[in-house]
């Protein structure tokens, strides 16, 4: 069955950098775009980013262009978030989400498939 | 960018009710609306895509409309399993953006 497997969530301090990694299983992942979606405690989802299912094209929220980058590695199954000059306003849950149809044009379908998440906390 | 207004924040309702959330486009999306179901605790679960098409493994209670950009997911016959927040999101293109979230509590 789908599976996404977040990490690299934690306690980090304002101003630092944090990278994310999803690992993707039961799907063929080359043939899917993926998102990441966040959920600040006790507060409503937060799109994020999209990637293409070859990686060639990707969004970002204007909330964090600039500061963060969605990237993805089809060989290892695995897609990342770089995340620079993180803020308290950062903290939150960390979800990958795959799209619900292959092959689509960046950002033109929802996900149907989350992880668990990873935590992100930024804290000084 | 196109702002996804959800309403109500929250209610409450009987089991058995027919319950209704309502999503409102800023603009013309097409049918490009998605609604989510957040149990306490737990990640969001795809309910209906493209507005009206049911995600496989939901219940028939659960259906959406559309009428230019306002969208409906009703909840034909509340159940205590249903308790949860409700979200719509638009994929016409990217940003894609969730609405506000609706709390459906039982009463």
């Amino acid at each position: 069955q789908v599976q996404l497997v977040e990490s690299g969530g934690g306690v980090v301090q304002p101003g630092r950098s944090l990278r994310l990694s999803c690992v993707a299983s039961g799907f063929s992942f080359n043939s899917y775009g993926i998102h990441w979606v966040r959920q600040a405690p006790g507060k409503g989802l937060e799109w994020l980013a999209v990637i293409s299912y070859d990686g060639s094209n990707t969004y970002l929220a204007d909330s964090v262009r600039g500061r963060f980058s969605i990237s993805r590695d089809n060989s290892k199954n695995s897609l990342y978030l770089q995340m620079n000059d993180l803020s308290v306003a950062d903290t939150a849950m960390y979800y990958c989400v795959k799209e619900v149809r292959k092959w689509v044009i960046v950002g033109a379908t929802p996900g149907d498939s989350w992880g668990q998440g990873t935590l992100v906390a930024v804290s000084s | 960018d196109i702002q996804m207004t959800q309403s109500p924040a929250s209610l409450s309702a009987s089991v058995g009710d027919r319950v209704t959330i309502t999503c409102r486009a800023s603009q013309d999306i097409g049918n490009s609306l998605a609604w989510f179901q957040q149990k306490p605790g737990r990640v969001p679960n795809l309910l209906i895509y493209d507005a009206f098409t049911l995600q496989s493994g939901v219940p028939s209670r659960f259906s959406g409309s559309a009428s230019g950009t306002d969208f409906t997911l009703t909840i034909s016959s509340l159940q205590p399993e249903d308790v949860a927040t409700y979200y719509c999101q638009k994929y016409n293109n990217a940003p894609l953006t969730f609405g506000g979230g609706t709390k459906v509590e039982i009463k």
